[in-house]
């Protein structure tokens, strides 16, 4: 069971925007500390696609945006494309465990 | 451009340790936080620990201490990851990943290694 939670599916239409929703407690996001997403294709290495809430490492499309609120966070998809399927992983540190945490992980399907 | 090259694959036996090693290149090794982060077949993202290699004070998840061991060579720029009393349950891809953030755990991970397979049989 992970201090950080995410569903564990969504999905969307082509060109329509999904967002994957992010909660955490006191002790991580609630703390204030950076919330970061990883995109995951099957058999292959994650890929930071936003850090510290909304920026977007060099190569990311602005599709792709973060918003946060209280303890929780939210990564925003528009556009979607059929690229865009993947599992998305959010991540925060944890003050009470002094260390890094994951949520469950998101399984994005492009209908 | 910074790269991260993990160990082999690995089989071992249950009740066993496996040691699996981290080169970085092309960057500044010392100041980053390297971490261990791991996925069981069909599972998700777990954080094991990590350690920034200037400090030589590594920082484990409650769920791995005492069985988990994280070490930096800093002449060679590698990073290590020991797991003791291997059981089934360890079978997974161990990534190496380094925080973008120096000096600091709370960076998200901007470099990853390609993965090490664990797998442990009984």
């Amino acid at each position: 069971q992970s201090v950080v939670t995410q569903p564990p599916s969504v999905s969307g239409a082509p060109g329509q925007r999904v967002t994957i929703s992010c909660t955490g407690s006191s002790s991580n996001i609630g703390a204030g500390y950076d919330v970061h997403w990883y995109q995951q294709f099957p058999g292959t290495v994650p890929k930071l696609v936003l850090d510290g809430n909304n920026n977007r490492p060099s190569g990311v499309p602005d599709r792709f945006s973060g918003s946060r609120s209280g303890t929780s966070a939210s990564l925003a998809i528009t556009g979607l494309q059929a690229a865009d399927e993947a599992d998305y992983y959010c991540q925060s540190y944890d003050s009470g465990l002094r260390g890094s945490v994951f949520g469950g992980g998101t399984k994005l399907t492009v209908l | 451009q910074v790269q991260l090259v993990q160990s082999g694959a690995e089989v071992k036996k249950a009740g066993s340790s496996v040691k699996v090693s981290c080169k970085a290149s092309g960057g500044t090794f010392s100041r980053y936080a390297t971490s261990w982060v791991r996925q069981a077949p069909g599972q998700g993202l777990e954080w094991m620990g990590g350690i920034i290699p200037v400090s030589g004070t590594a920082r484990y998840t409650q769920k791995f201490q005492g069985r988990v061991t994280i070490t930096a060579d800093e002449s060679t720029s590698t990073a290590y990851m020991e797991l003791s009393s291997l059981r089934s349950e360890d079978t997974a891809v161990y990534f190496c990943a380094r925080s973008r953030v120096s000096g600091s755990y709370l960076g998200g991970f901007d470099y990853w290694g390609q993965g090490t397979l664990v797998t442990v049989s009984s």
